[in-house]
């Protein structure tokens, strides 16, 4: 498998644009992450999906933020307006929830800068 | 609220032992994970605790005390290309998967 895939590996956009993260979970997996992280603030769960579902959204930081998983295969982490608060390394993880282990896998992450 | 600790910063010599401490106050709790992050790149997946112990995996070993909130993980025949940020994470949701991550601590290998 190619492990989780982000795209575009770098992003940079002007205040006020809207900014699209595009993530690929490995296949099977069933949970979903979006995790952004910074120098101040460190890695912070933003909005975790299982089977689909939103679980867990309070990490989003305002309304600006949204994020969709349409199906098993794809989510998207959209941002807009974007400011320049928001530049950070956005990362996406899958997990396969389990009796076992449920490790999360992170894909190499989007680096966001908003001039 | 959720807390993590882990120490900023840490250095060592190739070849020693380094531990590098985590303590943790959560909502829940379904296991803690330890992470190597090197910079620039992705968190990759080090080990998994669930109950109290010591799990050995190669030259990197992680503790857990669940009624302390501590955990440790411990590395060593240190080298080089261990220099790198480890993040501590708690799964604190019982039937799901809510991970929340520490600061993370970032080790420096000196020859």
């Amino acid at each position: 498998d190619a492990g989780v895939i982000q795209s575009p590996r770098h992003e940079v956009t002007e205040m006020g644009q809207e900014v699209t993260l595009r993530c690929k979970p490995i296949s099977g997996h069933n949970s979903l992450f979006w995790y952004r992280q910074t120098m101040m603030r460190g890695l912070e769960l933003l909005i975790y999906f299982n089977n689909n579902v939103p679980i867990d959204d309070s990490g989003m930081p305002e309304d600006r933020f949204s994020a969709k998983m349409p199906n098993a295969s794809f989510s998207t982490l959209k941002i807009q307006p974007s400011e320049p608060r928001d530049s950070a390394v956005y990362f996406c993880a899958s997990s396969l929830v389990s009796l076992s282990r449920t490790e999360a896998f992170f894909g190499q992450g989007t680096r966001l800068t908003v001039v | 609220g959720q807390n993590i600790d882990q120490p900023t910063e840490m250095t060592a010599t190739e070849g020693a032992i380094v531990q590098i401490n985590c303590t943790y106050q959560t909502s829940g709790f379904n296991g803690l994970f330890w992470y190597q992050q090197h910079a620039g790149e992705a968190p990759t997946f080090l080990s998994y605790n669930v109950l109290d112990g010591l799990e050995e995996k190669g030259r990197f070993s992680s503790f857990l005390s669940r009624s302390k909130g501590y955990s440790y993980l411990l590395l060593k025949e240190l080298q080089m290309k261990d220099s790198a940020s480890y993040l501590c994470a708690v799964n604190r949701d019982n039937y799901g998967q809510n991970f929340v991550f520490g600061p993370g601590t970032r080790l420096s290998v000196l020859p």
